[in-house]
């Protein structure tokens, strides 16, 4: 059984421009949620999906967008990338709302 | 804000002691609590949670003690392992009549095991 998966591992990019950072969640789940890790500090909450709609935001712009497909995968989009949006950024599943979840490995972002 | 903090942020014990890891939360509507572990680059992994109806819970080798009185939770390794070696977060949920649960999380401690 496939825990959480996430793509790529790595990535690159410079300064304003997009980037796309995909999840897929663990079988059986249905909700996915969003982190920023930055280095030496506990992840932050971004966003959480439920039924293909967002249904919680933390304290993150609107670059941030996020997208919950019919099989329960999910996208995270950044738009006009900052320097300080380098980060590890991970994805975590539940069976559910009010549910432990699981994270995946993340995807580390580097911004130049 | 209301935040999660952990009292320290590193923790050295000798192999096959006991360890306790400390965590501070401020968030009185708070109702469920989780502990990960996070070893380097990789993602946090889930631990044991408690909620907040109960005080005590225990897992293999781990004990998470809940105290809502004084808004304090630990995270207890038996007879602590080289492998244990990582840093550990508290996280929180705050209850709320939305249902969703994004986790806050404190900034972590590093648990160091010397041999």
């Amino acid at each position: 059984d496939a825990g959480v998966t996430q793509s790529p591992t790595h990535l690159i990019k410079t300064r304003g421009q997009q980037v796309t950072l995909r999840c897929s969640p663990k079988s059986g789940h249905d909700t996915v949620s969003w982190y920023q890790q930055a280095l030496g500090q506990g992840p932050q909450f971004i966003f959480q999906y439920y039924e293909e709609e967002e249904r919680q935001r933390g304290n993150f712009p609107d670059r941030f967008s996020g997208h919950q497909f019919p099989n329960y995968s999910s996208e995270l989009n950044v738009n006009a990338l900052l320097l300080g949006d380098s980060a590890l950024y991970l994805c975590a599943s539940s069976p559910g709302l009010q549910e432990t979840q699981y994270f995946g490995p993340g995807t580390r972002l580097l911004v130049l | 804000g209301e935040n999660v903090g952990l009292h320290l942020p590193t923790l050295s014990v000798q192999e096959g002691d006991n360890s306790i890891i400390n965590c501070a939360y401020s968030n009185s509507a708070s109702d469920y609590f989780i502990w990960y572990k996070q070893e380097s680059g990789k993602g946090p992994q889930f631990i044991i949670d408690i909620r907040s109806n109960m005080d005590k819970r225990q897992g293999q080798r781990v004990t998470v003690l809940l105290n809502k009185t004084v808004k304090h939770l630990s995270l207890q390794i038996a007879a602590t392992q080289p492998g244990d070696s990582a840093v550990y977060f508290c996280a929180e949920i705050p209850s709320s009549g939305g249902g969703a649960d994004g986790l806050t999380f404190g900034k972590g401690t590093h648990l160091i095991i010397q041999p």
